[in-house]
């Protein structure tokens, strides 16, 4: 089993849908949860970052944590084609440089 | 900054051969990370560097894989010889852990396709 399973996609959604990607985990020791976007033939770019559980907004975007459950969203409200994109979650221990990726969902939003 | 450089950002050569892949990081940046993508396992972290020390190159899949930082500013990753299961996109990433930066900054990628 890997130690962060996301949802393989894809997903194509038309255009002002909210986008809902998940990752779930099975390491409890870890802490940071991040979102990269990686457009096509680019390297990833960090999203949002959430140290611990709870929720962080960012204009249209939504992480949410819930460590108890070892369960991780991110939310895209008003999508836009712009949004296209694969979107991977992340997640490393404290004091633990070393990021764990899920294999990412690839999202289309249909103008 | 220009960011993290890789070169080269295509490269294809025969089974056998062997491949360079070069990375530049980000100035002032302390920690520097070598990855690997593909369809069926995603990213894998292959190794990643404290200082120009390797910490961790438990990711490295095989002896045919070879990683090294001379200095601050230049890291390589080499495969001798290369099989056609390597190809694959490689990214370089640096990351300033010192000032309490979290993210990582990856570069393009190489994509090398080994026929």
């Amino acid at each position: 089993q890997k130690e962060v399973e996301q949802d393989p996609g894809p997903l194509s959604v038309p255009e002002g849908a909210i986008v809902s990607l998940n990752c779930t985990y099975s390491n409890s020791a870890f802490q940071y949860f991040m979102w990269y976007r990686q457009y096509s033939r680019k390297g990833p770019e960090l999203l949002m970052y959430t140290y611990s559980s709870g929720n962080k907004e960012d204009g249209r975007f939504t992480a949410q944590v819930d460590k108890s459950s070892k369960y991780i969203s991110l939310f895209i409200r008003d999508s836009q084609p712009s949004d296209s994109a694969t979107y991977l979650c992340a997640m490393s221990r404290s004091n633990d440089y070393k990021l764990s990726f899920g294999a990412g969902t690839t999202v289309t939003v249909r103008a | 900054d220009a960011g993290v450089i890789q070169s080269p950002r295509h490269e294809v050569t025969e089974m056998g051969q062997e491949v360079t892949l070069r990375c530049k990081p980000i100035s002032g940046h302390d920690y520097l990370f070598w990855y690997r993508q593909t369809m069926m396992r995603g990213l894998e972290l292959l190794i990643y560097f404290n200082n120009n020390v390797p910490i961790d190159d438990s990711g490295m899949p095989e002896d045919r894989f070879s990683a090294k930082m001379p200095n601050a500013s230049f890291s390589t990753l080499k495969i001798q010889p290369s099989e056609p299961r390597d190809s694959a996109v490689y990214f370089c990433a640096s990351r300033d852990f010192v000032r309490g930066e979290t993210e990582a900054f990856f570069g393009q990628g190489t994509r090398l396709t080994v026929v």
